[in-house]
């Protein structure tokens, strides 16, 4: 049972390369999420995806794009990438946003992506 | 708006200690509240939550009471491990516009020693 799938788990990219982020769920969830985590400020919500075929920004999503390519995948990509953007991203699952608050979310093992 | 404020660590422990690690929130509404746990080179896992005032949500030997009287979310834990050695974060949740979405506090790092 592998969950939340992120590839790839380190990259290091040049200012202005572009690149995307993969992240594929096994569990049968209609929303999924990506978050930056920096040090001392947490997560923050980069976009989301309630359902197949909807995407919303959240706290931080200037810099980034996201496709929902399917129920199961979520794809963040970086157009031209800046040093700010050098942090650990987290792809995030549930079963259904809109039934209820206290749903858990799932947690990939991240991505640590540096840009020079 | 909605945030959440964690003590600031790290917070370092002997084995056996009694652990507290503080959170507060602020909140339109009534938000479902949750603590999460990363270990090291991982993603986070919920560690317990609570949906309504007064409910104790519990884990692992891991405490947490949502007490809407102070805006509190502390967790707890009687006698902690070395592999508790983590960093913990306390999350609320709404339904703004429909779509939950989680608001994490700056995490709080715990080491425990032999």
């Amino acid at each position: 049972n592998a969950g939340v799938t992120q590839t790839p788990k380190f990259q290091v990219l040049k200012t202005g390369q572009s690149m995307t982020l993969q992240c594929a769920q096994d569990m049968n969830h209609n929303s999924m999420y990506w978050y930056r985590q920096d040090p001392g400020m947490g997560l923050r919500l980069i976009y989301y995806s309630a359902s197949e075929g909807t995407t919303d920004k959240g706290e931080v999503p200037n810099g980034y794009n996201v496709s929902r390519l399917n129920k199961r995948e979520f794809s963040l990509r970086l157009e031209s990438a800046a040093p700010s953007q050098t942090s650990v991203y987290f792809c995030a699952s549930m079963r259904e946003a809109s039934l209820g608050s206290n749903q858990p979310q799932h947690f990939g093992d991240g991505t640590r992506l540096s840009i020079l | 708006g909605n945030s959440v404020t964690q003590m600031e660590g790290p917070v370092t422990l002997s084995e056996e200690a009694f652990l507290t690690i503080n959170c507060t929130y602020t909140a339109t509404g009534y938000p479902s509240l949750f603590w999460y746990v990363q270990y090291p080179g991982e993603g986070l896992q919920l560690l317990l939550k609570a949906t309504k005032a007064d409910d104790k949500g519990s884990n692992k030997g891991f405490e947490a009471t949502y007490r809407k009287e102070t805006t509190s979310f502390h967790l707890e834990k009687g006698s902690v491990q070395v592999s508790d050695s983590a960093v913990y974060f306390c999350a609320l949740s709404l339904l703004p516009g429909g779509y939950n979405k989680l608001i994490f506090g700056a995490g709080t790092r715990l080491a425990v020693h032999p």
